[in-house]
């Protein structure tokens, strides 16, 4: 399996400002997704990251929000932006495609607990 | 549209006891792929097992084991002995068919909340 480190692992940040989250993978991978977990909830998909190219949004986030950057296929950024305390949330990385071959197993990073004052 | 229902919020029990997670998921497709992962304290999230849907084979690994039913779109989870370091969050996850736009997105069940008391 792949793995998968992001930086910072937790920040605590005050209202109105912004966090950038590093994403890096040891090998070059297919896909690469970004998640959002709310305290005491389930992962919702927040983009798909596209090497070169634009992410793909999912309903209820948008880029002015949460940019998400692609430059290779091992690493990707997600900025979480203007933050509120509703922002307060574990953002994670995932992976898939792994390998010379393709591989539908996806792999979670450790995860970026952020607290919003 | 697809969605995944873990009727159960959590679940107690001691340990050396067994342990079953339903998971019911709904989906279009045809072919998909479904998922379970790990969830303890620490936050990571730890992959368990992918099922292809054109595979209905239980599989058993070790104290785990998994009973695929397509008849009833169900995805069972069984720990088997719990033991204390089986207390986490356990998620199952649908994949649907893969093309260009939709590969490797996972939506999530609510999750299952494990304790397993000495």
């Amino acid at each position: 399996s792949a793995v998968i480190s992001q930086k910072p692992s937790r920040d605590i940040c005050q209202r109105g400002t912004s966090l950038t989250i590093q994403c890096q993978v040891d090998s070059q991978v297919t896909m690469m997704f970004w998640y959002r977990q709310q305290p005491g909830q389930s992962l919702t998909l927040i983009a798909t990251a596209n090497q070169g190219s634009e992410a793909t949004y999912e309903s209820g986030f948008v880029i002015d929000k949460f940019p998400i950057s692609r430059p290779n296929l091992t690493f990707s950024t997600l900025t979480v932006s203007n933050m509120s305390p509703e922002d307060s949330s574990i953002y994670l990385c995932s992976v898939a495609g792994t390998g010379k071959r393709s591989s539908y197993e996806q792999y979670f990073g450790p995860g970026t607990r952020l607290t919003v004052t | 549209a697809q969605k995944v229902t873990q009727a159960q919020t959590e679940i107690s029990v001691v340990e050396k006891e067994d342990v079953t997670l339903d998971c019911v998921y709904e989906t279009r497709d045809t072919t998909y792929y479904l998922f379970w992962y790990k969830q303890p304290p620490s936050g990571e999230l730890v992959f368990l097992i992918r099922r292809n849907s054109f595979d209905e084979q239980n599989e058993i690994s070790g104290r785990y084991s998994w009973n695929f039913q397509k008849s009833t779109s169900s995805f069972n989870f069984t720990i088997t002995a719990s033991q204390v370091v089986d207390s986490a969050v356990y998620f199952c996850a649908l994949s649907e068919a893969v093309t260009t736009d939709s590969w490797g997105k996972l939506q999530f069940g609510a999750g299952t909340q494990v304790v397993v008391t000495p």
